[in-house]
């Protein structure tokens, strides 16, 4: 089993609404998690980081993380063209591995 | 500028020919790592050093070498390389990966390569 699980998608959302992205883990003893948006092409970018249990809000980004149910997620509100791209979730740890990464379609 | 190098950002080789894809940065940074991301499978980790002197092996190693003779640079090699290493390359740095800091990994720019 691999250490992060991401559908790859693409999701696709209308303009205006609300995206969400999941991401499962194997490890419990995982307590922090990244999210990082990868343009097409471009190298990834952190945009949350959400340590312990519970929701993290930045601006229109919210990263929940939930250690019971082993699962992180990223919801992204009044979704927008420019946010069009693939998200990629990853456990802070030794080896600093990612899921496959959801790619998210953002229509007009 | 904070910043990840790595050089040459695109390159065309042939079978069997020995390359290097450099990779620095001027952070101080103890983590260093390369992944190739490839469609469909994500970015996937080829080696990763936690600090100079020290290289570990991620999940997808073979056919490839690291050193980390410095803290600022971590180069690629490739001995002999091979169509099917025909990828994306990033390489990436951390502060550390210890619980007192963010983890936050910065990227480099990206290498193109293809073995012909």
């Amino acid at each position: 089993q691999k250490e992060v699980e991401q559908n790859s998608g693409p999701l696709s959302v209308p303009e205006g609404a609300i995206a969400s992205l999941n991401c499962t883990y194997s490890d419990r003893g995982s307590q922090s998690f990244f999210w990082y948006r990868q343009y097409s092409g471009k190298s990834p970018e952190l945009i949350m980081s959400i340590y312990s249990n519970g929701d993290k809000e930045d601006g229109r980004f919210t990263a929940q993380l939930n250690k019971a149910s082993q699962y992180v997620s990223l919801l992204i509100r009044d979704s927008q063209p420019s946010d069009s791209a693939t998200y990629l979730c990853a456990p802070l740890g030794g080896k600093l591995t990612f899921g496959t990464g959801t790619q998210l379609k953002v229509e007009l | 500028e904070a910043q990840v190098t790595q050089n040459p950002r695109y390159l065309i080789t042939v079978t069997g020919k020995k390359l290097t894809v450099t990779c620095s940065q001027n952070m101080n940074h103890e983590y260093m790592s390369w992944y190739r991301q490839d469609p469909g499978l994500g970015l996937r980790q080829i080696y990763y050093s936690m600090n100079v002197e020290v290289t570990d092996k991620g999940d997808v190693p073979e056919g490839y070498k690291v050193s980390r003779k410095e803290k600022r640079n971590f180069p690629l090699i490739l001995e002999s390389p091979s169509p099917n290493q025909t990828s994306l390359y990033f390489c990436a740095s951390s502060l550390s990966v210890g619980e007192l800091n963010t983890g936050e990994l910065f990227f480099g720019e990206g290498s193109r390569l293809t073995v012909l």
